[in-house]
């Protein structure tokens, strides 16, 4: 069945990165986009940015450019979310979303489990 | 503080019609399609309506969508318990180059 699976969860301390991997399966990987999105437990949905898995293009919310990184492998359908110096307010749960399919180009129609990043001294 | 703006909460008794608003600009809802997802407890959302009004394959139809202006609606119809959930409403923001979204109304099944 189609579905995205990420890495497990993670502890970084303030000042450092974290890479967050959302492994595709299911589908034509190069055929949709692969949006980030993060959640602090028990608060809202915030979008990190959206790349592409056909030709590697990316927008990030503007928030996080400096300071996020999105990639495809598109040999292991693998995309991949790596964030840089890591604040406790970075501490949420993020998941990465399938995105470009029938449903549109702004509707997420297939979620990862979520991947826990916790920062903390 | 979110972009789109939702009730913190809704709640209704089985059976009951349940309707959840989104509040947006000209920018956002005002001239982009609209989308809902749902979210369980402990679990990652899921997409339940598309632009504006449609449903993925799957989701019931008493589940329905509508807009006007720049605000939007989730209505829930013939409430049933699993429905307890949280529920976003997101919209690309053409100033800000993305999807925004609302900040979850918690829908409560007495």
């Amino acid at each position: 069945q189609v579905q995205l699976v990420q890495s497990g969860a993670e502890v970084k301390k303030p000042g450092a990165s974290v890479k967050v991997s959302c492994k595709a399966s299911g589908y034509t990987f190069n055929n949709y986009g692969i949006s980030w999105v993060r959640q602090v437990p028990g608060q809202g949905l915030e979008w990190m940015g959206w790349n592409s898995a056909y030709n590697g293009n990316t927008i990030y919310a503007q928030k996080f450019q400096g300071r996020v990184t999105m990639t495809t492998d598109t040999s292991t359908s693998t995309a991949y979310m790596d964030l840089r110096s890591l604040r406790s307010d970075d501490t949420a749960i993020y998941y990465c979303a399938r995105v470009g399919g029938i449903y549109g180009a702004d509707a997420f129609d297939i979620w990862g489990q979520g991947t826990m990043v916790t920062v903390s001294s | 503080q979110s972009v789109l703006t939702q009730p913190p909460s809704a709640s209704g008794t089985p059976g009951q019609r349940v309707t959840i608003s989104c509040s947006g600009s000209s920018s956002n809802i005002g001239s982009n399609t609209v989308t809902w997802y749902q979210q369980l407890p402990g679990t990652a959302p899921k997409l339940l309506i598309y632009s504006y009004n449609q449903r993925p394959s799957g989701v019931p139809d008493r589940f329905s969508g509508s807009k006007s202006g720049t605000s939007a609606s989730l209505a829930i119809s013939g409430l049933q318990s699993e429905d307890e959930a949280n529920y976003y409403c997101a919209a690309w923001d053409d100033s800000l180059h993305g999807p925004v979204f609302g900040g979850g109304t918690k829908l409560t099944v007495l």
